[in-house]
């Protein structure tokens, strides 16, 4: 069946490090994933898309890489700062194709400490 | 980027009411918004997809007759929790797609049903 798997323990770095959060994922082929911040009772705030033909994508201080054979995408925040404290979620559109029928993992809350 | 907005922000109910909760995209129009629910500690889940002048289409073991979507307009859709039971207490989110690789989410709407 499918799955998307986050580690589910939450990272704890101190300010000015690198978090590198993960997400697997089984028995899909998707055309991208996607990288969402969720703050405390709020809805998740889009971050960034890598498409299947893409190794790696940055924005500000995020990056992302998909790599398709291993089935895993890793989320990097540079010199993380306590602001960047939250639940990431990555998500997979559930079909091979663009439906917008999105599969999320689980999560992991990054706690980045002063 | 662009914005989507839910109403209400949380709303308490007794048992058997039906409640409903609007969701409008504020700066562009979108073909296909989406519901979804979030259970505490777990991931979102989607439970429909509709399309502006459609039906929407339901995710398998999601109620149709208990959960009525109604997407009137591009900027607008209504997801109405009816007869409202203790188990549907949950936070619905609400995501608008002009093209659907590209989905804003709403602030989210608690409910808790007593």
């Amino acid at each position: 069946s499918q799955k998307i798997e986050q580690n589910s323990e939450a990272l704890n770095i101190q300010e000015g490090k690198t978090a590198t959060l993960t997400c697997n994922y089984t028995n899909y082929s998707p055309a991208y994933l996607q990288w969402y911040r969720q703050d405390p009772g709020r809805g998740p705030v889009f971050l960034l898309l890598i498409r299947e033909n893409e190794k790696e994508k940055r924005k500000e201080r995020l990056k992302v890489t998909f790599d398709t054979t291993l089935k895993q995408s890793l989320f990097h925040i540079t010199a993380s700062q306590p602001a960047d404290s939250a639940t990431y979620l990555c998500a997979l559109d559930r079909s091979s194709g663009n439906t917008g029928k999105l599969i999320f993992g689980q999560g992991t809350t990054l706690q980045v400490k002063p | 980027g662009a914005v989507v907005s839910q109403h209400p922000s949380w709303v308490i109910c007794k048992s058997g009411t039906s409640v409903k909760i609007e969701c409008r995209s504020l700066d562009f129009q979108a073909t296909t918004m989406f519901w979804y629910r979030q259970f505490p500690k777990q991931s979102l889940m989607l439970m429909a997809t509709s399309n502006e002048g459609s039906k929407a289409t339901y995710e398998q073991g999601v109620e149709k007759d208990k959960f009525l979507i109604n997407h009137a307009s591009l900027t607008l859709s209504t997801l109405t929790v009816t007869s409202a039971h203790p188990e549907d207490s949950s936070f619905y989110i609400c995501s608008a797609a002009g093209r659907v690789e590209t989905q804003y989410f709403g602030p989210g709407t608690r409910l808790l049903v007593l």
